[in-house]
């Protein structure tokens, strides 16, 4: 199992630009969720789903997009970048288990808004 | 808004003291979570606690979850270089949507 891929790992942009950073798991997790970590701030969460067809808002969902048309792939768009974007983006994975949901983090993508 | 805290920032300490980091909730948790994340990597999951009073030992690692599900600790004995890392606690108010502390950054000292 290659777990929870993300692409790209590195990203620069120009503010104003549009991208999606991908991610995809293969472990048929239900639950599927975004972080950004900024320095200082631990991770902040964006956008999670708890199966296909389901999105939700985290903590800080503005200026971001997702949709979740599969189980393995859970797409975040960033519609018009900015350089308040500037971060690390995560994205997680788990089984939903009330009693037991350790998130599987992706390898991440360095994100810089210019 | 749900908030959880974490102290302290940073520890540095010397190999074989000990270490404690603590997390606090401005509201009652149905779970908690921890993490590591090494220099450069992703957050890793060490543990989860649901139950008030909860405590669970890892090796030289004790997690500790409070009787009001508000607070937890995770206390490391006798530091190994291997240690150094930032640690991470993530609170849920159901369990899908989890609120991560802002980590302690932890430096071991051969």
């Amino acid at each position: 199992n290659a777990g929870v891929t993300q692409t790209p790992k590195f990203q620069v942009l120009k503010t104003g630009q549009s991208m999606t950073l991908q991610c995809a798991q293969d472990m048929n997790h239900e639950y599927m969720s975004w972080y950004r970590q900024d320095p200082g701030m631990g991770l902040r969460l964006i956008h999670y789903s708890v199966g296909a067809g389901i999105t939700d808002q985290g903590e800080v969902p503005n200026g971001y997009n997702v949709s979740r048309s599969t189980t393995e792939d859970f797409p975040l768009r960033l519609l018009s970048a900015a350089p308040s974007q500037t971060s690390v983006y995560f994205c997680a994975s788990s089984p939903v288990d009330a009693s037991y949901n350790e998130q599987f983090f992706g390898p991440g993508t360095r994100l810089t808004v210019l | 808004g749900q908030q959880v805290m974490q102290i302290p920032q940073y520890q540095h300490v010397q190999e074989g003291e000990d270490f404690t980091t603590y997390c606090n909730s401005s509201t009652t948790l149905s779970n908690i979570q921890w993490y590591k994340q090494r220099p450069g990597g992703h957050p890793v999951f060490l543990i989860q606690l649901v139950k008030s009073g909860e405590v669970k030992k890892q090796k030289r690692l004790t997690f500790q979850f409070g009787e009001a599900k508000k607070n937890s600790s995770l206390h490391i004995t006798a530091t190994q270089t291997t240690d150094v890392g930032t640690y991470f606690c993530a609170g849920a108010d159901n369990f899908n949507k989890f609120y991560f502390g802002s980590g302690t950054k932890l430096n071991v000292k051969p």
